[in-house]
C-alpha cells in the first residue's frame, strides 16, 4: 500500500544551521507531496507542496524537491530558527481519493 | 488561506458516552475531511464529506462514526458510543477554495475518554 517514512527525531539544531528533514513515500502511481507543521500547541499548517516529478515546492524558506527517481520529498532550509521549532509532517495524497497519507512526523529542535 | 475553526479544544467523556465535535469553516466550503491522531501515532484518515455527503471513509469510521452539516455551516463528527481506544487528536480540514488538491487543517480537538 501506499506509504511516507520519515526520518526519525527529535533533530536538534543550532540557530542558522543547515536543515534536512528527510521523506521518502511509496506509491502505486503519482501522488501529490505535502509538507505540514504544527507548532507546539497548534494544528497542522501546510508548508509546502508539490506535484509532480522535478516540482519545488516552496515557503517561508523551505524548499522540497519532488524526486519521483528517489521517491523522496526532503525537507530542506538553509538557516533555520528558534521560530522553527515544531514537528514536521511528510504526507501524499493519490489523484483517486482524498486521504492524506502521513508520515510520523519529526520534531525540530533549534537552540539558540 | 484561513482555516477551520474547532470546538471544544478539549473535551473529557465516560466511555460509552456519546460526543460530537464540531468544525466551523470560515467561509462556505464543500469539501470536509476528519482525521486523528492518537497519542504517539500517525496521523489517520477517518472521512470524507463532499456537498453534504459522505464520499470516503476509512475502516476507522465504523457504524459508531457519523458526520453531519445540520445547519449548513457547522461540520460535526459524532462518536456514538465512545471507547478507551477513541482518545485522541481529531482533526478537521477543508479543502482549497476554487479547486486543488491541499487541506488546511483546524486546531484540533483532544478528545479524552475515561
Amino acid at each position: 500500500g501506499n506509504s511516507v517514512t520519515q526520518m526519525e527525531g527529535p533533530v536538534t539544531l543550532s540557530e542558522e544551521a543547515f536543515l534536512t528533514i528527510n521523506c521518502t513515500y511509496t506509491a502505486t502511481g503519482y501522488p501529490s507531496l505535502f509538507w505540514y507543521v504544527q507548532y507546539p500547541g497548534e494544528g497542522l499548517q501546510l508548508l509546502l507542496k508539490a506535484t509532480k516529478a522535478d516540482d519545488k515546492g516552496s515557503n517561508k524558506g523551505f524548499e522540497a524537491t519532488y524526486r519521483k527517481e528517489t521517491t523522496s520529498f526532503h525537507l530542506e532550509k538553509g538557516s533555520v530558527q528558534v521560530s522553527d521549532s515544531a514537528v514536521y509532517f511528510c504526507a501524499l495524497l493519490m489523484d483517486s481519493n482524498y486521504q492524506l497519507i502521513w508520515g510520523a512526523g519529526t520534531k525540530l529542535i533549534i537552540k539558540p | 488561506e484561513p482555516e477551520v475553526t474547532q470546538t471544544p479544544s478539549h473535551q473529557v467523556t465516560q466511555m460509552g458516552q456519546e460526543v460530537i465535535l464540531r468544525c466551523v469553516p470560515i467561509s462556505n466550503h464543500l469539501y470536509f475531511y476528519w482525521y486523528r491522531q492518537i497519542l504517539g501515532q500517525k496521523v489517520e484518515f477517518l472521512v470524507s464529506f463532499y456537498n453534504n455527503e459522505i464520499s470516503e471513509k476509512s475502516e476507522i469510521f465504523d457504524d459508531q462514526f457519523s458526520v453531519e452539516r445540520p445547519d449548513g455551516s457547522n461540520f460535526t463528527l459524532k462518536i456514538r458510543s465512545t471507547k478507551l481506544e477513541d482518545s485522541a487528536m481529531y482533526f478537521c480540514a477543508r479543502g482549497k477554495t476554487g479547486g486543488g488538491n491541499e487541506q488546511y487543517f483546524g486546531p484540533g480537538t483532544r478528545l479524552t475518554v475515561t
